[in-house]
């Protein structure tokens, strides 16, 4: 089972890039890497997805060492409107219930 | 295209009672998830559905919660009798089957308070 862990919270500065880092030790061979966004009275939004290497879309980046016992979700220049928790997520579609658990997150506030 | 339809948004209820959400998956995703988000933590994952089966139902407190997804399109989750705790978001989401990874998309939840 792939437990993740992630910074509780984190404070940028408009415009700043911003980096948001989990471990995931124990993630398996077919495991992805998934990262959601969630504001306060929604459902988390899916941000981005990888495997390995490097993937970037238009609102991130996700960068995945080799030994894939970590990843860090990177967003470019940050906004007000970026305040929100980010949660990774490791596994499959298949995986378990205990397995698509989500974690506590990352509160990202980012400031004036 | 339209998104995860979750019904109703807020509801009230007192302990004891019977409470039913209903969730509409995005069309053509065969995987719909029924989560629970309690404040301050993250979502937990209370039962998958594969079409119509419920192939992981580990988390879900059979004791007095149960769902549906008759004809594997639209689900409900029921709680009876509800218990103070718990009030929380019990939010759905869906996902493409063909997918191999936990790309889900989720509906804005149903906020559940139990007086």
């Amino acid at each position: 089972l792939a437990k993740t862990t992630q910074p509780i919270s984190m404070d940028s500065y408009e415009g700043q890039e911003v980096n948001i880092t989990c471990s995931h030790n124990n993630i398996a061979t077919n495991d992805y890497i998934t990262w959601y966004q969630q504001f306060p009275s929604q459902g988390p939004r899916f941000i981005i997805q990888g495997y390995k290497t490097k993937v970037t879309n238009e609102v991130a980046s996700l960068f995945i060492p080799a030994d894939r016992k970590s990843s860090t979700l990177s967003l470019p220049r940050v906004s007000l409107s970026d305040t929100a928790v980010y949660y990774c997520l490791v596994g499959l579609r298949k995986s378990s219930a205990r397995q698509l658990t989500f974690g506590s997150g990352t509160q990202l506030t980012v400031l004036p | 295209e339209a998104g995860v339809v979750q019904s109703p948004r807020y509801k009230i209820i007192e302990k004891k009672q019977p409470v039913a959400f209903w969730c509409n998956p995005i069309s053509g995703h065969n995987t719909l998830y029924w989560y629970r988000q309690n404040l301050g933590q993250g979502p937990e994952l209370l039962i998958r559905y594969e079409n119509e089966e419920a192939v992981d139902d580990s988390q879900l407190p059979k004791d007095r919660f149960s769902a549906e997804r008759l004809k594997g399109v639209d689900s409900t989750l029921k709680i009876q009798p509800a218990e103070l705790g718990d009030s929380a978001v019990y939010l759905c989401a869906s996902s493409l089957s063909r997918t191999g990874g936990v790309e889900q998309y989720f509906g804005p939840g149903t906020r559940l308070t139990v007086t």
